[in-house]
């Protein structure tokens, strides 16, 4: 059975305060992890796809990572606008899992003016 | 617009009353999902549909229904409600790179 697990569960941070969410799973054959930003009151937001270890990507302050046992979310200088709750999600490739996504309970990231 | 619709947002009931969440994507995908979330348990699929005709259970599926006559129209059937059914549900279609698109949700009590 796929697991994911999200640390911490909640963070809080002064404006331009840099720091990194963690995501650590288990998965029969990693077929993909997503991360998701989930504002309150709305559906999550699609933010990043990582299919391999040692796979990077950047969008604006934040960076994802991954590694064979875990992913990052790495957030530079951030800003009262990336308050949110930010979800990591992985498919694997068992005949079950190939088809739905296991998702962790999130991060709820709150920055400071 | 690319978008995911549920409705109705907002709905209070009574236990036993039947009940139907709508959910409309235009993204011409094929997979569609229904999810249940809430506090400290996160995300947790309730079922999925691969393309019309063809629905399958997720991990939660206990007292839902759910039918794909149409490719873009993926309704929730909640046949008596319960309140531990109390919860926000999202909607969601995927696409073929694998990245899900969610409705704005739907925040359901049952009293």
């Amino acid at each position: 059975e796929d697991q994911v697990t999200q640390s911490p569960e909640a963070l809080r941070l002064q404006e331009g305060e840099s720091s990194s969410l963690n995501c650590s799973y288990t998965v029969s054959g990693l077929r993909g992890l997503f991360w998701y930003r989930q504002d309150p009151g709305k559906g999550p937001e699609f933010l990043f796809t990582l299919y391999s270890a040692g796979e990077e990507k950047e969008k604006e302050r934040l960076k994802a990572t991954l590694t064979k046992k875990e992913s990052f979310l790495h957030i530079t200088a951030p800003k009262p606008e990336d308050s949110a709750t930010y979800l990591c999600a992985v498919q694997g490739s068992s005949s079950g899992s190939a088809r739905q996504l296991t998702f962790g309970s999130g991060t709820q990231l709150t920055v400071l003016p | 617009e690319a978008q995911v619709t549920q409705n109705p947002r907002y709905l209070i009931t009574v236990t036993g009353k039947k009940l139907t969440v709508t959910c409309s994507q235009n993204m011409n995908h094929e997979y569609m999902s229904w999810y249940r979330q809430d506090p400290g348990l996160g995300l947790r699929q309730i079922y999925y549909s691969m393309n019309v005709e063809v629905t399958d259970k997720g991990d939660v599926p206990e007292g839902y229904k759910v039918s794909r006559k149409e490719k873009r129209n993926f309704p929730l059937i909640l046949e008596s409600p319960s309140p531990n059914q109390t919860s926000l549900y999202f909607c969601a279609s995927k696409s073929g790179a694998g990245e899900l698109f969610f409705g704005e949700g739907s925040r359901l009590t049952v009293l």
